[in-house]
């Protein structure tokens, strides 16, 4: 079953913040985070382990709560260049080979 | 120089011709995959490949056979085309490891017709 991510949409002025949210009902080994922009394959942001990291650079960062299976991904001041839909990625344990992607959430930036 | 190459992009066919999809990758990567990606845009498994060897098939139908001639080839074929086939195809590697992220081709529109 794949991760459900909330919300499914959502539009932004340029400099808003955004919450992406990625919830499993597996239990997680690790959380990927991937933007596909129209038209164009997805595109790697950022891995999570277990542990309950944070990470991030530049201004979008990531976390990750273990015990609640849960990432969630932040978007601060967002740029016009943000605009795609973002998949969550999860690795149960013990499958490292399986890659299963979120529902996405689409997300749109103007001015 | 393209990390991963799938070829082709785009491909329009009638219901129940047979097409391949080929996969190449340069960055030493021991696992390769393919997911497909509805019109929904949802990204789904269909198969993983490390080294050479099938590690998941997630219940796809036998008319798509992947085969991997070696570690850096991924190739899909698929028989007898269905209407429902219509999606994009995603070939993509990575490392063998829970940190390794995802590199993916361009994609194949594939149009059953």
């Amino acid at each position: 079953q794949q991760p459900v991510q909330s919300p499914q949409a959502v539009i932004l002025r340029e400099g808003e913040d955004a919450v992406i949210n990625c919830s499993s009902s597996k239990a997680l080994y690790s959380v990927h985070w991937y933007r596909q922009k129209h038209g164009e394959a997805p595109v790697f942001l950022m891995i999570l382990l277990k542990g309950g990291e944070q990470k991030g650079h530049d201004k979008i960062s990531a976390s990750f709560n273990e015990k609640k299976q849960q990432s969630s991904l932040y978007l601060t001041a967002s740029q016009l260049s943000y605009s795609g839909t973002y998949f969550c990625g999860t690795h149960n344990t013990g499958t490292a080979s399986k890659l299963t992607f979120g529902t996405g959430t689409r997300l749109q930036v103007t001015l | 120089d393209t990390a991963v190459s799938q070829t082709p992009k785009y491909l329009v066919t009638q219901m129940g011709n047979d097409k391949s999809i080929k996969c190449e990758q340069n960055l030493g990567h021991d696992t390769m995959y393919w997911y497909k990606q509805d019109s929904k845009k949802f990204l789904k498994i269909m198969f993983s490949y490390n080294n050479k060897e099938l590690i998941i098939n997630e219940t796809v139908p036998n008319r798509f056979s992947p085969k991997s001639p070696d570690k850096a080839h991924l190739n899909l074929h698929i028989n007898s085309l269905e209407l429902g086939d219509s999606a994009v195809y995603f070939c993509a590697s990575s490392g063998l490891s829970y940190n390794s992220p995802l590199h993916f081709g361009n994609g194949t529109r594939l149009t059953v017709t």
